[in-house]
């Protein structure tokens, strides 16, 4: 089975400090994704990789940068947390086959 | 962008009766997907419909894809309190069958 894994479950940061989520996924997939999820507003994507060191823009990418140095780590990067980045964070994988494999998600909350 | 909207919003029901969940989008697709997520947790991939194909099967899942109205269903047969979760819709571009964009989801109750 595919496993996606996400570093934190929880996750409470001050205004403007810098903060790293990390995903790693074990199957070998070219793809990540990053996503918030927010009440009322589904899924929005904010980054994908296609590749190692590859990354595109999704619909909302303002305040994130992305890294992805080995093919199984995608990592989002809130270089300076603002309240409005309070989210459900959600990454994903997938290979050739289209469907994408969630980990279970990091509650961030910025105060 | 495109975008799959899902109706209704919500949806509650008694164990053993079937659910019905739609989701419509607005431009052309390669394939829509379907996932499930229980409260709190990350997303499950229930069943991927290509856009040459009209009805898929998955255990007690059925799914009709109508390319002409651009829409497509989700049936739940014979439906279980387990199976009480948001639904999501997940369409692909032309341009890319990789990015998929997501409904809002329906939130399905179903009562013991």
């Amino acid at each position: 089975d595919v496993k996606v894994t996400q570093s934190s479950r929880y996750l409470v940061k001050r205004t403007g400090e810098k903060v790293f989520l990390e995903c790693v996924q074990d199957m070998d997939h070219e793809n990540m994704f990053w996503y918030r999820q927010d009440p009322g507003l589904g899924l929005r994507l904010i980054y994908f990789s296609y590749d190692v060191k590859m990354k595109e823009k999704g619909d909302i990418p303002e305040g994130y940068s992305v890294s992805r140095e080995k093919k199984e780590r995608f990592s989002l990067i809130l270089e300076s947390a603002s309240t409005n980045q309070t989210s459900m964070y959600l990454c994903a994988s997938s290979g050739s086959a289209y469907e994408q494999y969630f980990g279970p998600g990091t509650r961030l909350t910025v105060t | 962008s495109q975008q799959g909207e899902e109706d209704p919003q919500a949806l509650s029901i008694q164990e053993g009766e079937n659910a019905t969940m739609n989701c419509s989008y607005k431009t052309s697709i390669n394939n829509l997907q379907w996932y499930r997520q229980n409260s709190g947790r990350g997303l499950v991939h229930l069943i991927l419909i290509r856009s040459n194909e009209r009805e898929k099967h998955s255990g007690r899942l059925r799914v009709t894809l109508d390319t002409s109205k651009k829409s497509s269903s989700l049936l739940i047969t014979a439906s279980r309190a387990a199976d009480t979760a948001s639904y999501f819709c997940a369409t692909d571009g032309v341009d890319s069958s990789y990015k998929l964009i997501f409904g809002s989801g329906t939130r399905l109750l179903v009562r013991p």
